[in-house]
């Protein structure tokens, strides 16, 4: 079955210090994948995505992603965190078997920072 | 800049009443998402459209129903609600193309009383 996992529910660090959050997935092909931020209140927002091609992608934020297919990982790095990346964090996989257009998003990463 | 709006950010409603969520899209967007999201769950869909009068049931389509009866607008249905549909609800549109981002409103958080 289809599935991403995000091992760690809730992951605190000092601003300026580096960021990586862990995503995993199963998937019985070449997923696509991406990742999304939540700030409180709000809708989620696409950070990055891969398709195809370079296997490190760059997105929005100073955000970026590594796809490593030996590892079923797309874990997603900041080199410096700021106080306003505070946020919940959402891998997903597509596209769902059951479903071109569906997406399957993991249970989120809640990101604190400290000043 | 893809705008998706949600009728309400906030509602409350009684046990048993019907409840309507109402999500318009201004990106002219074939496919449109309902997802329901709950701590340590992440999101789940609920139901999709990928065209109008369209409709595809999602993981957890018990207890809902949808409409879409212009492109731009999809609404969430809750028949009779319960209190167990206390829940932070979530709609999307994306292009038919291909399986890229899908762009997300602010979301509607329902409590049933």
């Amino acid at each position: 079955a289809q599935s991403v996992t995000q091992p760690d529910i809730h992951i605190t660090v000092s601003e300026g210090a580096s960021l990586e959050l862990r995503c995993n997935y199963s998937y019985g092909a070449t997923p696509y994948l991406f990742w999304y931020v939540q700030s409180p209140g709000q809708g989620l927002q696409l950070l990055l995505k891969y398709f195809s091609g370079d296997t490190l992608v760059q997105g929005i934020k100073g955000f970026e992603a590594e796809f490593k297919r030996s590892q079923s990982s797309f874990n997603l790095r900041k080199p410096s965190v700021h106080w306003s990346d505070a946020a919940e964090y959402f891998c997903a996989v597509g596209p769902g078997t059951s479903g071109y257009n569906k997406l399957i998003f993991g249970a989120g990463t809640r990101l604190a920072v400290h000043p | 800049d893809v705008k998706v709006t949600q009728s309400s950010r906030y509602l409350v409603k009684r046990t048993g009443e019907k409840v309507f969520l109402e999500c318009v899209q201004d990106m002219d967007h074939e496919n449109m998402f309902w997802y329901r999201q709950d701590p340590g769950l992440g999101l789940r869909l609920i139901y999709f459209s990928y065209d109008v009068k369209m409709k595809e049931k999602g993981d957890i389509p018990e207890g809902y129903s949808v409409s879409r009866e212009k492109k731009e607008r999809f609404s969430l249905i809750l028949e009779s609600a319960s209190t167990n549909q206390t829940s932070m609800y979530l709609c999307a549109s994306g292009p038919i193309v291909s399986v890229t981002e899908q762009y997300f409103g602010p979301g509607t958080r329902l409590t049933v009383t």
